[in-house]
């Protein structure tokens, strides 16, 4: 199993430019989750999906969009990059086991900067 | 609401112990977590415990968790330059079925030798 991918893993963007980042995982996990991980602020969840066709926002959705058409893929996608969103963004996802710890598995990350 | 709080340094001497602490304020809280994130590398779990726990030990590592004072801590004993990471609290909280996630600011562990 290769895990959770994200591609790319360093990007610079200009303010206003928008992209994709990717996220993949062949664990066939239900959940999947957008962090961006900043200096001093630990991790902070920006988007989460329970299940393909299921997104709900996290606590800093803001600028930032998903969609979860499969189980495997859950994209996130900035509209208009700004100068606050530099950041590392990392994916995750992990099995829904009721009743029991749920383990979370991170991506690599990637490294966004826009100037 | 929920907040997770960490120190953000702690340096240890090789062959120590280190003891990396946390307090968080939801006390509905189901699990509590610790990961590890090396240089460049997303986080990796590193150990749990369940809520209704007070300690738990795995080789190196124990968990204490103090739900009165809503206190966590992970003791590294004979701690090597591999410990060198940042280390992340984590309490999760059920919502009807979903699990939430609330990490801390993390610990940078520096490892003197």
């Amino acid at each position: 199993n290769a895990g959770v991918t994200q591609t790319p893993k360093f990007q610079v963007l200009k303010t206003g430019q928008s992209m994709t980042l990717q996220c993949a995982q062949d664990m066939n996990h239900e959940y999947m989750s957008w962090y961006r991980q900043d200096p001093g602020m630990g991790l902070r969840l920006i988007h989460y999906s329970v299940g393909a066709g299921i997104t709900d926002q996290g606590e800093v959705p803001n600028g930032y969009n998903v969609s979860r058409s499969t189980t495997e893929d859950f994209p996130l996608r900035l509209l208009s990059a700004a100068p606050s969103q530099t950041s590392v963004y990392f994916c995750a996802s992990s099995p829904v086991l009721a009743g029991a710890y749920n383990e979370q598995f991170f991506g690599p990350g990637t490294r966004l900067t826009v100037l | 609401g929920e907040d997770v709080e960490q120190s953000l340094f702690l340096s240890v001497r090789e062959g120590d112990s280190s003891v990396i602490n946390c307090t968080y304020t939801d006390s509905s809280s189901t699990y509590l977590y610790w990961y590890k994130q090396e240089p460049g590398a997303g986080l990796q779990l590193l150990t749990y415990i369940f809520s209704n726990m007070d300690m738990k030990q795995d080789q190196r590592l124990t968990v204490l968790l103090n739900k009165k004072d809503k206190h966590l801590s992970l003791r590294i004993a004979d701690t090597q330059t591999g410990d060198s990471a940042i280390y992340f609290c984590a309490e999760s909280i059920s919502n009807f079925g979903n699990e939430k996630l609330t990490f801390g600011t993390g610990t940078r562990l520096t490892i003197i030798p």
